[in-house]
């Protein structure tokens, strides 16, 4: 069974900091990785997506990486804004449902 | 593109009563998703359309919880009788293939 996890639960950064955010899973028998951006009260925003054969994806100031032999994926944020602030959620696709960890609540203060 | 388009946004109702959501996925997306997020938690899969038909429903409460695919388009997702832990939640996905795609979810609470 697959079991995602996130740490920290909670960060807090000043404007402007780079910071990196973990993502780490027990079975690497995975089709893709996805990382999401809830806002509070809000759906899911997805914000890449990482097939089983690559490596990292990028979006703007956004990067995410994939290492399945050591079970773990980082989401890096550069530059980060208030904007930012948000909970981001990481979810494993395997051969069976998306399996979500719990989320990082980022707070990034001006 | 139009997103994934969920109602209603916020539902207050006591135990025991019924309650319906709606969910109309993103033109052409074949596979739709029911999620049911708590409070301090990541969403947990309840059930997966493929088209009109049930590919996961293992983590649905199927005593009280349904759900219908009508025509593989719109999709309801039903509770009765509603419990307290049924607070949450409910976010509907689709996806074309691979990347899955959210609506602003139905937030639920049970008094």
């Amino acid at each position: 069974k697959q079991e995602v996890t996130q740490i920290p639960a909670a960060l807090s950064v000043p404007e402007g900091e780079n910071l990196v955010l973990n993502c780490s899973f027990t079975d690497s028998a995975i089709y893709n990785l996805q990382w999401f951006r809830q806002d509070p009260g809000k759906g899911l925003t997805s914000l890449l997506l990482i097939q089983s054969s690559q490596r990292e994806q990028t979006s703007g100031r956004l990067n995410a990486s994939l290492d399945k032999s050591s079970g773990r994926s980082t989401l890096y944020i550069a530059a980060s804004q208030p904007g930012d602030s948000a909970t981001y959620l990481c979810a494993l696709g395997g051969s069976e449902k998306l399996v979500f960890g719990k989320g990082t609540k980022l707070t990034v203060n001006p | 593109e139009a997103g994934v388009a969920q109602s209603p946004r916020y539902k207050i109702i006591e135990k025991r009563q019924s309650v319906a959501f709606w969910c109309n996925p993103i033109s052409g997306h074949a596979t739709l998703y029911w999620y049911q997020q708590i409070l301090g938690q990541g969403p947990k899969l309840l059930i997966q359309f493929q088209n009109n038909g049930v590919v996961d429903d293992s983590q649905l409460p199927k005593d009280r919880f349904s759900a219908e695919r009508l025509k593989g388009v719109d999709s309801t997702l039903k509770i009765q009788p509603a419990k307290l832990e049924d607070s949450a939640v409910y976010l509907c996905a689709s996806s074309p293939l691979n990347e899955q795609f959210f609506g602003p979810g139905t937030r639920l609470t049970v008094l």
